[in-house]
């Protein structure tokens, strides 16, 4: 399978406790994307690297949010101090530059986060 | 500031009857592309289709034709005869000018084909 993969698929923790989350794009996508889903809404964007560059961030990336692409290929997203507000399903999507502004970002299956 | 409105919640329709499903965005950009994905129970958010705003001509791709029209900020998404597998939340996105590398989702709407 060479879609975007998304690792662990489902994490329940307790308030307090900090996790992770790896991202693995399409090979050879350079651009990398966070985005959180709660429930009955739509994505909301939360950070984009191109490379290993963190380009832009959202200002829902609470100083408790941080991610990585240390060399340019997965990307990690780790909450620190986890609060029940950020059970959601975190979602990465990747894109590879097409020539025109906005290229089209593919999805992973998703982390379905659940904070006790 | 961008914005997608998606004014049906659910929809439920019988299997083969045809559905509409409506998308009206908002954006002061001049260039400017939009999106439908599909997101199974799975999670995953599958693309289905995306337009840039200087080409208006409609799109049908088997079953599935959308209806650009700038003139009313609509984008809307047709499913022709549909089917169960059809079951899903669809989301209609938008990406300007200002933020380009993100992506505005409306709220979606949950389709329900019953057999």
């Amino acid at each position: 399978d060479t879609g975007v993969s998304q690792d662990p698929r489902h994490k329940i923790t307790k308030r307090g406790q900090n996790v992770t989350f790896r991202c693995d794009p399409i090979s050879e996508h350079n651009r990398l994307y966070w985005y959180r889903q709660t429930l009955g809404q739509g994505p909301e964007f939360l950070t984009y690297f191109q490379n290993e560059a963190q380009l832009e961030k959202s200002r829902l990336l609470s100083d408790r949010f941080s991610a990585e692409r240390p060399k340019g290929s997965f990307s990690t997203l780790e909450i620190q101090r986890t609060e029940q507000g950020d059970s959601a399903m975190y979602l990465c999507a990747s894109s590879v530059p097409s020539g025109e502004p906005q290229e089209t970002q593919y999805f992973g299956p998703g982390t379905r986060l659940l904070v006790l | 500031a961008q914005k997608v409105t998606q004014a049906q919640t659910e929809i439920s329709v019988v299997e083969k009857e045809d559905v509409t499903l409506d998308c009206v965005y908002e954006t002061r950009d001049t260039t400017y592309y939009l999106f439908w994905y599909k997101q199974p129970p799975s999670g995953e958010l599958v693309f289905l289709i995306r337009r840039n705003s200087f080409d208006e001509q409609n799109e049908i791709s088997g079953r599935y034709s959308w209806n650009f029209q700038k003139s009313t900020s609509s984008f809307n998404f047709t499913i022709t005869a549909s089917q169960v597998v059809d079951s899903a939340v669809y989301f209609c996105a938008l990406s300007g000018e200002t933020g380009a590398n993100n992506l505005f989702f409306g709220t979606g709407t949950r389709l329900t084909v019953i057999p």
